[in-house]
This record gives C-alpha cells, structure tokens and sequence, in this order.
C-alpha cells in the first residue's frame, strides 16, 4: 500500500509543552521505529516495536519521551514537558519483519519537523 | 555501542567525475548493511543494500560491496550527475543481537556541479 506516513509535517511549540506526534506505518508491516535527525547529533534510534513484543525503548534520551503502538498498527510518540534541545526531525520507520531478520529493510516517513521555541 | 563512520562532507565534484563515499562499522557478526540518501528537501529512500559478507548492493548506478574482512561498505559511482546531489547515509542493523535498529554515520553531503 502507501508509504509511511507521518503527522503533522511541522510542530512549533512553546518550552514547557507536550506534543503528540503520529505515525502511520506501512499496511503489513509488523515493526516500527522512530528515529529522530538534529544538527548536533545526525541520526539517532530512539524507540522499536516488533509485533506484541515488549517495545525497545533504549534509545530514548530521557523520561519525558514516551511512544505507544495501538492495535499493532499507529504509533504515538509523545514528548512532555518539550526544551528546547528537543527541536529535530522526528522520524518514523516501518519495515515488515524486524526482529532478528537479516534482511528486513526499514522504510521511513517523510517526519515531523518539530521547533521548540 | 555500534558506530558507523563515513568521511566527512561536503564532497563537491564535477558532473561524469567518479564518487567513493567511505564508510566502515563496528558491529559484531553480521548486519546488514545500507546506504540511504535523502535529497534536498526530501526523506530518506534506501538507495541500497547488502545482506552478507561479499554482496554487492547497486541501485542507480551506485555499487557498495559488502568487505567483512575490513568491515566497510564504501559507496561508488562512476560518473555523477547534477541529481545525485543530496546527503548519503551509511548505517548498519545491528549484527549479533541488535535488534534491527539502525546505526547510522554522520551522512556525507555530495554537490555535483556542471
């Protein structure tokens, strides 16, 4: 089907305010991913869902990201409390296997460019 | 953890001219490796791959081969054009244990002029 999706394509919040951003992944795809893209740091894992398996969340930078997966389909990622560091390209990913899967390409969305001011 | 490195950019050549974009990984085992690109103003797209030690991924007249023995997956291509200007991502999977999540190096940013 479609491509990856992601919503909204640009975020500009204030310090200090949480944000929800969505992602749509491939029909099919059992694994999904969010990456994020800043200046300071290029591109970096933060968190990975492989079907109803417990999500990996050892790339997340603090406790104020959290991301949840419903129905083994959308994808929330949820940054309360946003600073100003938080400003990047948040991208997400889906690919059909994940796993262990030696093959499995990931396929990404076009992100949100979120701004904190 | 993994890392992956690729030579820094920018990288600016003359259209026809031939391009290698270096890149080595750490990863233990065997991880897939790829090269995605992003053009301006655009997201990412896998350009292409490689599964196992001595493949050769190609897409668009860009080769990288698989080197276990050095552990690299350096990016050519013959002759460039105007379009292939954009930002060039290496990354890795992870190999032994890592879960699928994608290492990736700094990107190398190549501008191809007339």
């Amino acid at each position: 089907g479609a491509g990856v999706s992601q919503s909204p394509s640009n975020k500009v919040t204030e310090k200090g305010k949480d944000v929800e951003l969505r992602c749509d992944p491939i029909s099919g795809h059992t694994a999904l991913y969010w990456y994020r893209q800043s200046l300071g740091q290029g591109l970096e894992f933060l968190i990975y869902f492989q079907g109803n398996s417990a999500p990996d969340k050892s790339g997340l930078p603090s406790d104020r990201f959290s991301a949840e997966r419903t129905g083994g389909s959308v994808s929330t990622l949820t940054i309360q409390r946003t600073q100003q560091e938080d400003s990047a390209v948040y991208l997400c990913a889906s690919s059909l296997v994940g796993g262990p899967s030696p093959t499995d390409t990931q396929y990404f969305g076009p992100g949100t460019r979120l701004t904190v001011l | 953890g993994n890392s992956v490195t690729q030579m820094e950019g920018p990288v600016t050549l003359s259209e026809e001219a031939f391009l290698t974009i270096n890149c080595t990984y750490t990863a233990t085992g065997y991880p897939s490796l790829f090269w995605y690109v992003q053009y301006p103003g655009e997201g990412l797209q896998l350009l292409l791959k490689a599964t196992k030690a001595d493949d050769k991924g190609s897409n668009k007249g860009f080769e990288a081969t698989y080197r276990k023995e050095t552990t690299s997956f350096h990016l050519e291509k013959g002759s460039v054009q105007v379009s292939d200007s954009a930002v060039y991502f290496c990354a890795e999977n992870g190999g032994s244990g890592g879960g699928n999540k994608l290492t990736f190096g700094t990107g190398t940013q190549l501008k191809v002029e007339l």
